[in-house]
């Protein structure tokens, strides 16, 4: 299987701080890498496919770039909508695999 | 809109088994793959199985190979996750989750819709 690694686990960052976190697959995947929010209780939202296309109605301050083994999820001013853990997941290859995820927290 | 909705929390003793439901509305249901997904307590997500609801076909991650059935009901686009032999270990989230490619094509293990999720506890 291959293995997602995401960093940092955790930040603390200032509302309105440009914020990337970073995302290595064990292999390389090509662009097959999503992005995922989850805040406490709720379920993973989709915010981003193929690397770097953002699913409808996500707003623009959310970037993915990256292709092959090193991607990276950029907010680029934090709003307190944002405070939420972000989740990686690798589909090039099967079995699906998911980073272990960063949690993103207000400082 | 594209919405699913997944029954409520159950509690199971250790040894049994839980029948879970992922009610399916927006889109035509037997179009797109449907895939579960969990997240144990403070833990990251982890991939269950996948169910072709037009033809019935699953694939099931190796973890769980035995132990977990998924199984539809067209008639009310109802998607269903069973689990047997439940232990602790099982205490999650459990969410139904469709894949974005239609059953036209192989699944693509993309996941643009997510449920509401549904937490079994696993505790004697």
């Amino acid at each position: 299987d291959i293995q997602m690694t995401q960093s940092p686990s955790s930040l603390s960052a200032f509302v309105g701080d440009r914020v990337t976190i970073t995302c290595r697959a064990s292999q390389g995947i090509a662009n097959y890498l999503a992005w995922f929010q989850q805040k406490p209780g709720k379920a993973p939202k989709s915010l981003i496919s193929a690397a770097s296309t953002l699913q409808s109605g996500v707003p623009s301050k959310f970037s993915g770039s990256g292709s092959g083994t090193d991607f990276s999820l950029t907010i680029s001013s934090l709003q307190p909508e944002d405070f939420a853990t972000y989740y990686c997941q690798q589909y090039y290859s099967y079995p699906p695999t998911f980073g272990q995820g960063t949690k993103v927290e207000i400082k | 809109q594209v919405q699913l909705v997944q029954s409520g929390t159950d509690v199971k003793k250790p040894g049994a088994s839980v029948k879970l439901s992922c009610q399916a509305s927006g889109y035509i249901f037997t179009s797109y793959y449907m895939h579960w997904v969990r997240q144990a307590p403070g833990q990251g997500l982890e991939w269950m199985g996948v169910i072709n609801p037009s033809a019935g076909s699953t694939r099931y991650a190796q973890k769980f190979q035995g132990r977990v059935t998924l199984t539809r009901d067209t008639s009310t686009s109802t998607v269903y996750m069973d689990l047997s032999s439940l232990t602790s270990d099982d205490t999650a989230v459990y969410y139904c989750a469709r894949d974005d490619t239609t059953v036209r094509d192989q699944e693509n293990y993309y996941f643009d819709y997510w449920g509401q999720g549904t937490l079994v506890t696993v505790s004697s």
